[in-house]
């Protein structure tokens, strides 16, 4: 399959390195987010996710942390390795809008050197 | 099946033809996604179904794409006269319950080319 977001942001990290990839977002209603890896010529894979009344929460190597007062949410990806290597979306739930579906950020690209 | 399955994986079409794409969801799912993406893009929403409920249309572009869920379960998205511009990959997601924290699991997409 065709790669996705060739003029994406990109993160170029060390093998087992720790890496960050930080997502802003612009809606103080939003109450749910969750973070999405997608390999080239796949569709997104569900990687962690967090409400908004948590402000951390860890996976396996993987940790969200949300600051709603700046409206931030980072993943934080541990001994990052070289399967890490992907484009990691942000998506969030905005409450009230009568819209079920996940508004999607615009991705970060994730570059592990051996 | 195990996982959401899209056809075809690739479509390449001449402007101003139809086409039609095709998703199953995850058996038991009762909503179903459907998104675009383009090159460099995030994804885009398109329109989403709930079991027996109206659809959510508002992410629709243009009244040349149109989707339809048959017994709640395979969908299909139609652009009719395709553009250039429709040239993306078009990703189908399905979720248990289609509450608003729930994860979506996505399919591989359908990549179409309009020449």
């Amino acid at each position: 399959g065709e790669s996705v977001g060739l003029h994406l942001p990109t993160l170029s990290v060390q093998e087992g390195d720790n890496s960050i990839i930080n997502c802003a977002y612009s809606n103080s209603a939003s109450d749910y987010f969750i973070w999405y890896k997608q390999e080239s010529g796949k569709g997104p894979q569900f990687i962690i996710d967090i409400r908004s009344n948590m402000d951390k929460r860890q996976g396996q190597r993987v940790t969200v942390l949300l600051n709603k007062t700046v409206k931030h949410l980072s993943l934080q990806i541990a001994a990052t390795q070289p399967g890490d290597s992907a484009v990691y979306f942000c998506a969030e739930n905005v409450r009230d809008t009568g819209r079920r579906a996940l508004t999607f950020g615009s991705g970060t690209r994730l570059q592990v050197q051996p | 099946g195990a996982g959401v399955s899209q056809s075809p994986s690739n479509k390449v079409t001449e402007k101003g033809k139809d086409v039609e794409l095709r998703c199953d969801p995850i058996s038991g799912h009762t909503a179903l996604y459907w998104y675009r993406q383009s090159l460099g893009q995030g994804l885009e929403f398109l329109i989403y179904f709930q079991g027996n409920s109206a659809p959510d249309k508002s992410g629709l572009p243009s009244d040349r794409f149109s989707a339809e869920r048959t017994g709640g379960s395979v969908s299909t998205l139609t652009i009719q006269r395709t553009q250039q511009e429709d040239s993306a990959v078009y990703l189908c997601a399905s979720s248990t319950q289609g509450a608003t924290n729930e994860k979506l699991f996505f399919g591989s997409g359908t990549q179409l080319s309009v020449l």
